[in-house]
């Protein structure tokens, strides 16, 4: 059964610090790992979708990697702003025989403060 | 907005009540999903159509509830006698698999709180 852990579970940072949340997985055979940001009470946001034969995926401000061998991904976040703050969600996707489901980590809660 | 909507938005209702709630996918999505997820927890895969079949559910979809897509297109989830463990926030989401990995879009979410 895939399993999904998020480090840390609470992180609070100065505004302007780069950062770094951890996602790891017990199962390797994945197709993509995506990476979801949620604000308090809302849904999920896309951040970065990282296919197996990928190593990283950059946009603005953001980059996740991918190690799928060591069964790793990091969400690195280049100067941190207030509006930054949230809850980032890894989560994994393996194919099977009927659908894709996702599997979730329980998310690193993120605070960017002035 | 990701072109995945949910209805409604939050939902009170007494134990041992029905509930039903209601996702349109993005249109020429044929795959749709539903999730739950607690508080402090990430979301929980519920269940999973392509078109209009249901091809897998999860154990923790109890013989209370019952997903359809009757048409291929909007999905329905029902709660029957609720009970106060099913408070949580229900999300949607849905994908191609032919474009972008599968990667799946979620709606805002109904949160359900039961009393």
């Amino acid at each position: 059964k895939q399993e999904v852990t998020q480090i840390p579970a609470a992180l609070s940072v100065p505004e302007g610090e780069n950062l770094v949340l951890n996602c790891s997985f017990t199962d390797s055979a994945i197709y993509n790992l995506q990476w979801f940001r949620q604000d308090p009470g809302k849904g999920l946001t896309s951040l970065l979708l990282i296919q197996s034969s990928q190593r990283e995926q950059t946009s603005g401000r953001l980059n996740a990697s991918l190690d799928k061998s060591s069964g790793r991904s990091t969400l690195y976040i280049a100067a941190s702003q207030p509006g930054d703050s949230a809850t980032y969600l890894c989560a994994v996707m393996i194919l099977t025989g009927g659908g894709n489901k996702l599997t979730f980590g329980t998310g690193t809660q993120l605070k960017v403060e002035l | 907005d990701t072109g995945v909507s949910q209805n409604p938005r939050h939902k009170i209702t007494k134990r041992g009540q029905n509930v039903t709630f209601r996702c349109d996918p993005i249109s020429e999505h044929n795959r749709l999903y539903w999730y739950r997820q607690t508080l402090g927890q990430g979301p929980e895969f519920l269940t999973y159509f392509q078109n209009e079949a249901q091809l897998e559910k999860s154990r923790l979809l109890s013989d209370r509830f019952s997903a359809e897509r009757p048409k291929g297109s909007f999905s329905t989830l029902e709660i029957q006698r609720t009970e106060q463990g099913d408070s949580a926030m229900y999300l949607c989401a849905s994908s191609e698999p032919g474009q972008t990995y599968n990667e799946q879009f979620f709606g805002p979410g109904t949160r359900l709180t039961v009393l």
